[in-house]
């Protein structure tokens, strides 16, 4: 059974940095490209970024939003994909989904979703 | 404002079948085979349906069906069931500078 962990939300000041984890099973990570969403209370879903497999050169895409800021990376020795957030802004405040993509670029699709974690950035 | 457009809400009986609309343009929906169709139950984590347009993931009912005609892309749900009450929402490939764009959602309401 395919399955992604969240972890790493929590309560974080304007300006701070904060790190997801995303622990994957159930499927051979290395083989997938892996993509992370979030979700702002009471609002709709926002693709934040992707990070594609090794066999694919293990590039990453960001949305515009976060470009700059967030980087997501893979040890796929360990099953584990990052996103890491730096200077982070209110707006930011959201949950944050880890998925498994369907192909190798990011608007193919997100076949598999953790339950998410939120992130809250107040001060 | 979100990118591409969907109607806040729509509502069917069940055993009817309902339609969901999403609105683009020649930048994203009807320039790319990259639509996709998420279903999300209040408190959960969006689940996928349909993606490049028309395919199902395995599992997904046949009760559920994508199409596309031009800048719009649509999701058509068959054999309305009280499950099937979610909020949808579709995304789209964007040559834009960011990849991925969703609709606002939509709220279905099985009456």
């Amino acid at each position: 059974e395919v399955q992604l962990v969240e972890s790493g939300g929590g309560l974080v000041q304007p300006g701070r940095s904060l790190r997801l984890s995303c622990t994957a099973s159930g499927f051979t990570f290395g083989d997938y490209a892996m993509s992370w969403f979030r979700q702002a209370p009471g609002k709709g879903l926002e693709w934040v970024g992707f990070i594609r497999s090794k066999a694919y050169g293990g590039t990453t895409e960001y949305a515009a939003s976060v470009k700059g800021r967030f980087t997501i990376s893979r040890d796929d020795s360990k099953s584990i994909a990052y996103l890491q957030m730096n200077s982070l802004k209110t707006e930011d405040t959201a949950v944050y989904y880890c998925t498994r993509a369907i192909g190798v670029v990011p608007a193919a699709g997100a076949d598999y979703w953790g339950q998410g974690t939120l992130v809250t950035v107040s001060s | 404002q979100s990118a591409l457009t969907q109607p806040a809400s729509v509502s069917g009986s069940p055993g009817q079948s309902i339609t969901i609309s999403c609105t683009g343009t020649s930048s994203d929906v009807g320039g790319y085979n990259y639509v996709s169709w998420y279903q999300q139950h209040p408190g959960k984590a969006p689940k996928l349906m349909i993606y490049e347009v028309s395919n199902r993931p395995s599992g997904v009912s046949n009760r559920f069906s994508g199409s596309k005609s031009g800048n719009t892309a649509s999701l058509t749900i068959s054999g309305l069931q009280a499950e099937d009450e979610a909020d949808y929402y579709c995304s789209s490939y964007t040559s834009s500078s960011t990849d991925v764009v969703f609709g606002g959602g939509t709220k279905l309401t099985v009456l």
